[in-house]
């Protein structure tokens, strides 16, 4: 199972654009790399998930490096509501896969 | 995107009572839901891995006869917390993924239980 790292917290500013890395050096070759929001006293929701490359959609860009070693979520513009917790996930599909959440970064977004 | 609930979101409850908390999907079928509590300011712990028509697999230190899993359709899940105690007071979170084999996960709302 491949272990992530976060920073435990960062903070921004409205419209900013913010970028959290998560490292997971022993990603296996058919490991997806997902991201979750997670707001106070509420369940996560999915943001995004990427093999390689990069991937967007209307919430947010995913960048996967070569080695895939690491990814980096970019939140375009952040606004206050954008404060939440984020965590990245490292999994394959198929039938074994046990969704395992690490500390997460705690993003905070000042006026 | 799939949809999945969870009942009830809040529950207040006598030491020594069992309370039962429901998750759903509701636009999906999920053969598999994992069940998760979650302290403040804590991240999610995996608790255990519900299958649809046989035992759940429970993480290591869970125990398996305080937090009864039953997922007897292709839709529900039911997570029992018997005998509840003070401790057990958390914020329990279901997930389930929209299709079999999928590695990303739709997350029920919460449910807080407060034992008292």
């Amino acid at each position: 199972l491949a272990k992530t790292t976060q920073p435990i917290s960062m903070d921004s500013y409205e419209g900013q654009e913010v970028n959290i890395t998560c490292s997971h050096n022993n990603i296996a070759t058919n490991d997806y790399i997902t991201w979750y929001q997670q707001f106070p006293s509420q369940g996560p929701r999915f943001i995004i998930q990427g093999y390689k490359t990069k991937v967007t959609n209307e919430v947010a860009s995913l960048f996967i490096p070569a080695d895939r070693k690491s990814s980096t979520l970019s939140l375009p513009r952040v606004s206050l509501s954008d404060t939440a917790v984020y965590y990245c996930l490292v999994g394959a599909s198929g039938g074994s896969y046990i969704p395992t959440f690490g500390r997460g970064t705690s993003l905070i977004v000042h006026p | 995107g799939a949809v999945v609930s969870q009942h009830p979101s809040r529950v207040i409850c006598k030491s020594g009572t069992s309370v039962k908390i429901e998750c759903r999907s509701l636009d999906f079928q999920a053969t598999t839901m994992f069940w998760y509590r979650q302290f403040p300011k804590k991240s999610l712990m995996l608790m255990a891995t519900s299958n649809e028509g046989s035992k759940a697999t429970y993480e290591q230190g869970v125990e398996k006869d305080k937090f009864l899993i039953n997922h007897a359709s292709l839709t529900l899940s039911t997570l029992t917390v018997t005998s509840a105690h003070p401790e057990d007071s958390s914020f329990y979170i279901c997930s389930a993924p929209p299709e079999s084999g999928r590695t990303e996960q739709y997350f029920g709302p919460g449910t807080r239980l407060t034992v008292t």
